[in-house]
């Protein structure tokens, strides 16, 4: 079945180190791809999506770009700050499939100052 | 505009009693989704509402869990009696009318903070 995996945490980095979140999925066909951020006392926000291959998502400074031949959706930053300190899943819905989104397991984000 | 609400935030209970879960959603928004995660592990769906019909409720574990959406507004998870393993953070998610794939275009869904069940 549809799944993603994505790299366990907890990760810690220093305030403007880059950061890379390792996701890679499974699917029949070709799913849409999103990133989601849960900051603390907070709801899970929608971080940024893709829905084809090649495209790439981005805001607040993350990006993850869609690799059909990897499988993967890595979110990455350049510079990050302590405030991007949340835990982040990666997720996809399958594309004509039933509508359920799918999650991984969530990263969560030390940055220390 | 108000977000999704969950309440209570936290519930602590003792294994074998009964707690309820609130949501509501984004005024007008149709479509509502329950989904838990267990520590450590992954966000998984429970079941979706459609106004106040099941559209799909393939997610719920077991019969302790009941879900209800009368009149199509807020919904409840009803957890009787409650087990060690229900614990964990039950969130709540809505978005407007429409089947297209959630997280796409005008169905983005909107989550709430989650509602963290510890049971003892």
């Amino acid at each position: 079945g549809n799944s993603v995996t994505q790299m366990e945490g907890p990760v810690t980095l220093s305030e403007e180190a880059f950061l890379t979140i390792n996701c890679t999925y499974t699917a029949t066909g070709y799913p849409s791809l999103f990133w989601y951020v849960q900051y603390p006392g907070e709801g899970l926000q929608l971080l940024l999506k893709a829905t084809k291959a090649d495209d790439k998502g981005s805001n607040k400074g993350f990006e993850a770009t869609y690799r059909k031949e990897t499988t993967s959706f890595h979110l990455e930053k350049g510079s990050v700050q302590v405030s991007d300190s949340a835990v982040y899943f990666c997720a996809q819905v399958a594309l004509n499939r039933d509508d359920k989104i799918i999650f991984g397991k969530g990263t969560r984000l030390h940055i220390l100052p | 505009e108000a977000g999704v609400t969950q309440f209570p935030s936290h519930s602590v209970i003792e294994k074998g009693q009964t707690v309820t879960l609130r949501c509501d959603p984004i005024s007008g928004h149709d479509n509502l989704y329950w989904y838990r995660r267990v520590m450590g592990k992954e966000i998984k769906f429970l079941l979706h509402f459609v106004k106040e019909s099941k559209q799909d409720e393939s997610g719920m574990p077991n019969n302790r869990f009941l879900a209800e959406r009368t009149g199509g507004t807020y919904s409840t998870l009803k957890v009787q009696p409650a087990e060690l393993e229900d614990s964990g953070v039950y969130f709540c998610a809505s978005s407007q009318e429409g089947s297209v794939q959630p997280g796409v275009g005008a169905n983005v869904l909107t989550f709430g903070a989650g509602s963290r069940l510890t049971v003892l």
